[in-house]
């Protein structure tokens, strides 16, 4: 199985602040990376895919970037809904394995 | 607009079997291939499985190989995951999502999710 780890695990932040979480693959994947948002008591939400696309309806704050094994998310400004927790998943191989998460908090 | 339903909150003493189902709508149901994929309390996502609502073929995560059983009723556009032996460990969150995949260069995601369908195991 293809090992997904997420840094950091947890992140304090302000609004307005650009924040950048990074992904690595413990094998290539590629660009078959993709992040999502989970609110507390929510489904995940899809942001990007491929590893650089916004998902529709996305903020344009978001972005990603990324191939091979490394990938990051960066939120340039960040505004009070973005506190949640972001997981990055590869969907290059079955199982399609997950990042452990990054809870981003208000600082 | 797309939408995945789920059934309700389970609870389930150890050994026993759950199914949970994930009813689809607003989309051509055979089309779009459907992922399993669980939440423990507290912690991250973990998949489980895929089915094809096409033809109903399905593949596992090898640590629930034996264990699970995804099936699909076409007349009513609904997936079901049946998880049999429960365990308290087994105790969370289980979503249905929906694969969306971009024909011109193959790359996946899941675009639309279940709202989720807490499986609670305890004797």
């Amino acid at each position: 199985d293809i090992q997904m780890t997420q840094s950091p695990s947890s992140l304090s932040a302000s609004v307005g602040d650009r924040v950048t979480i990074t992904c690595r693959a413990s094998q290539s994947i590629s660009s078959f990376l993709n992040w999502y948002q989970q609110r507390p008591g929510k489904a995940p939400k899809l942001l990007i895919y491929a590893p650089s696309t916004l998902q529709s309806g996305v903020p344009s704050r978001f972005s990603g970037s990324g191939s091979g094994t490394d990938f990051t998310l960066t939120i340039s400004s960040l505004q009070p809904e973005d506190f949640a927790t972001y997981y990055c998943q590869q969907s290059y191989s079955t199982p399609y394995t997950f990042g452990q998460g990054t809870k981003l908090e208000i600082k | 607009q797309v939408q995945l339903v789920q059934s309700g909150a389970e609870v389930k003493k150890p050994g026993a079997s759950v199914k949970v189902s994930c009813k689809a709508s607003g989309y051509t149901f055979t089309s779009y291939y459907i992922h399993w994929v669980r939440q423990a309390p507290g912690q991250g996502l973990e998949w489980m499985g895929i089915l094809n609502p096409s033809g109903g073929s399905t593949s596992y995560a090898q640590r629930f190989q034996g264990r699970v059983t995804m099936t699909r009723d076409t007349s009513t556009s609904t997936v079901y995951m049946e998880l049999s032996s429960l365990r308290s460990e087994d105790t969370a969150v289980y979503y249905c999502a929906r694969l969306l995949s971009d024909l011109l260069t193959g790359y996946h995601s899941f675009d639309y999710w279940g709202q989720g369908t807490l499986v609670t195991v305890s004797s």
